[in-house]
């Protein structure tokens, strides 16, 4: 299995609600990451998690909060989300390699979930 | 937060010919990687260059990195229509595993 799945695909809420967003993978790869693309930009880093633990937040809003309950699963959970929220989010993974500063991580991404907050 | 700037930021041309993107980069690298984005879609990994190389072929693709300006280029040979997408330059920090993205070229090939 060499895919991310990301679920939904689309999803659409409002300011008060709460949802999450879900990624999955099965090719053993122990970092996972979350992006948020807008419309004709490049996708932004916002999360990432080495072996379960999350190794870098990049100043994002508590209104999104990350959650990878075991390798192969990584969650957003969104609340109270604003309008300039809405976007492309993209999940994506790499193998860790054991050697620090060696690495080369490929990223493999799944197909987003685009979100739009009303 | 982004990486570096590419240009062209658009760039169209007719199947066949040659397309050249451009990616310059800030920090010090481990390796730097080109991804295509079909419209709204996840991003494929193309090809990867390490920072003690200088060139590398794929295919079509030939990449080269020049560390002293910080820079890279991504050629296209022999263009096709399918090629119409967005290229994305990216680099990983050397102890991080951030990967970090360019601002893109959004390329159009015509039939």
């Amino acid at each position: 299995d060499t895919e991310v799945t990301q679920t939904p695909k689309h999803l659409v809420m409002g300011m008060t609600n709460k949802k999450s967003l879900k990624c999955e993978q099965h090719m053993g790869h122990r970092a996972m990451y979350w992006y948020k693309q807008k419309a004709k930009k490049p996708p932004e880093l916002m999360f990432v998690y080495s072996y379960e633990k999350l190794s870098i937040n990049e100043s994002v809003p508590s209104r999104f909060s990350p959650e990878c309950p075991n390798s192969s699963l990584l969650n957003l959970h969104l609340h109270a989300l604003q309008p300039e929220d809405s976007a492309l989010y993209l999940c994506a993974s790499s193998p860790l390699l054991a050697t620090r500063g060696s690495g080369a991580n490929v990223l493999t991404f799944g197909a987003g979930s685009r979100l739009t907050v009303l | 937060s982004q990486q570096g700037e590419e240009d062209p930021q658009a760039l169209s041309i007719q199947e066949g010919e040659n397309a050249t993107m451009n990616c310059s980069y800030k920090t010090s690298i481990n390796n730097l990687q080109w991804y295509r984005q079909n419209s709204g879609r996840g991003l494929v990994h193309l090809i990867l260059i390490r920072s003690n190389e200088r060139e590398k072929h794929s295919g079509r693709l030939r990449v080269t990195l020049d560390t002293s300006k910080k820079s890279s280029s991504l050629l296209i040979t022999a263009s096709r229509a399918a090629d119409t997408a967005s290229y994305f330059c990216a680099t990983g920090s050397r102890i991080n595993n951030d990967m970090r993205f360019g601002a893109g070229t959004r390329l159009t090939v015509k039939p």
